[in-house]
């Protein structure tokens, strides 16, 4: 679904870096939500917005941040990335009950 | 807050037979449950959903049922074929739309030519 991108879609970095992890959609949905896949954990929520004055904190918001600058773009960091933070992360948009994934960002913390 | 636990963790079937995938809740408010799909590589789509007013909902070859007493619903795929192969989530939420989706683990359901 081409409507919903995120950037980078793989990122090798070091342990303290600073990362951002960008999500963009053009689907002009007002919330906005932050994943992180691990394998055999599922989907676990780390943030989420339900529009661009609203930021809530997930399951697993510790060692994350994030910034809703428009409607259609929020931003996801890590101030300082550690190896356990290495995962398959996904933004989401949704419309009514359904979430529409992006195509996932592959980040490597060595 | 909810916990969704879901099992198997993998299936395995031959193309043809049936898959079952369960999950259950421990909320008793959760009152929407989809099921996403994520095949290998992709990102997760929502395939089916139940509200808690309705027992059963199909669709084509899969349907999904809900039991609101035990605090369990389940997806069942029918006459599998390859394309089926894929990580199947199962999730709940309290209330649809402004809520939060808390997912199970996954099921990696693999279909045998």
């Amino acid at each position: 679904d081409a409507d919903v991108t995120q950037t980078p879609r793989n990122r090798i970095t070091k342990t303290g870096k600073r990362i951002m992890l960008e999500c963009s959609q053009t689907k002009g949905h007002d919330r906005m939500y932050w994943y992180r896949q691990d394998p055999g954990l599922g989907l676990r929520l780390i943030y989420y917005s339900f529009d661009v004055k609203d930021i809530n904190k997930g399951e697993i918001s510790d060692g994350y941040s994030v910034s809703r600058q428009a409607q259609a773009k929020f931003s996801l960091s890590l101030e300082s990335a550690i190896p356990n933070q290495t995962a398959l992360y996904f933004c989401a948009t949704a419309y009514g009950d359904t979430q529409y994934f992006g195509p996932g960002t592959r980040l490597t913390v060595l | 807050g909810e916990n969704v636990e879901q099992h198997p963790s993998t299936l395995s079937v031959q193309e043809g037979d049936s898959a079952v995938i369960k999950c259950t809740y421990s909320d008793s408010a959760s009152n929407y449950f989809p099921w996403y799909k994520q095949e290998l590589g992709k990102r997760p789509q929502l395939i089916i959903d139940i509200r808690s007013n309705v027992g059963e909902k199909k669709d084509q070859r899969i349907a999904v049922t809900l039991n609101k007493t035990a605090k369990h619903f389940s997806l069942h795929i029918t006459e599998t074929q390859p394309e089926d192969s894929a990580v199947y989530f199962c999730a709940a939420a309290m209330n649809s739309g402004y809520s939060t989706l808390t997912f199970g683990k996954g099921t990696m359901l693999l279909v045998s030519p």
